[in-house]
């Protein structure tokens, strides 16, 4: 079946460590990858995106790259700060009709980045 | 500005009384769907819908119905809560995907109601 799996965390960082989130996923086919972030109390908004193999997606200092032989899309930053607390899930798309591709998320890491 | 509402935000019920969730978006898009957030797993999806009438049940559809009888809108119906479907509930939207660039269109959310039923 289609699922993804990532570290839950909760995770502290102090501000400037480097952020290494883990997500692997298994899916049939070739699915698209990303990373949604949540901050408190608000909707998912797509932070970065990758829709083949070897793609990088990246966005506000955050990394990621397909890798399609470890069936990873690990989420990298150089430098947190304290507004990147918040809770980040990676997500996969699958073609599964006609014109409509699922999303299947992973359970969420809860980052929270100290001063 | 292009957004995804939801309403209400917060709400507080009793085991078994009907209440409706709406959510409705502005930016022409076909496709909605229904998620519920629960610790440690993740958003699932309840229902689909990829156009006007036309709806799909995703991964956790009982006890939830949906209507899409205008484009804009998308309302959740719980016709008899339990507390098992207390939780915190995201309406999103996306475009119908154009050709096959770009696969998978993002997603918008809306802002979440978190539900407790009693």
């Amino acid at each position: 079946g289609n699922s993804v799996t990532q570290m839950e965390g909760p995770v502290t960082l102090s501000e400037e460590a480097f952020l290494t989130i883990n997500c692997t996923y298994t899916a049939t086919g070739y699915p698209s990858l990303f990373w949604y972030v949540q901050y408190p109390g608000e909707g998912l908004q797509l932070l970065l995106k990758a829709t083949k193999a070897d793609d990088k997606g990246s966005n506000k200092g955050f990394e990621a790259t397909y890798r399609k032989e470890t069936t990873s899309f690990h989420l990298e930053k150089g430098s947190v700060q304290v507004s990147d607390s918040a809770v980040y899930f990676c997500a996969l798309s699958v073609n599964i009709k006609t014109s409509y591709d699922k999303v299947i998320f992973g359970p969420g890491t809860s980052l929270s980045v100290i001063p | 500005e292009a957004q995804v509402t939801q309403n209400p935000r917060y709400l507080i019920t009793v085991t078994g009384k009907k209440l409706t969730v709406t959510c409705s978006q502005n930016m022409n898009h076909e496709y909605m769907s229904w998620y519920r957030q629960d610790p440690g797993l993740g958003l699932r999806q309840i229902y689909y819908s990829m156009n006007v009438e036309v709806t799909d049940k995703g991964d956790v559809p009982e006890g939830y119905k949906v209507s899409r009888k205008e484009k804009r809108n998308f309302p959740l119906i719980l016709e008899s809560p339990s507390p098992n479907q207390t939780s915190l509930y995201f309406c999103a939207s996306s475009p119908k995907p154009r050709g096959t660039s770009g696969r998978r269109k993002t997603q918008y959310f809306g802002p979440g109601t978190r539900l407790l039923v009693l």
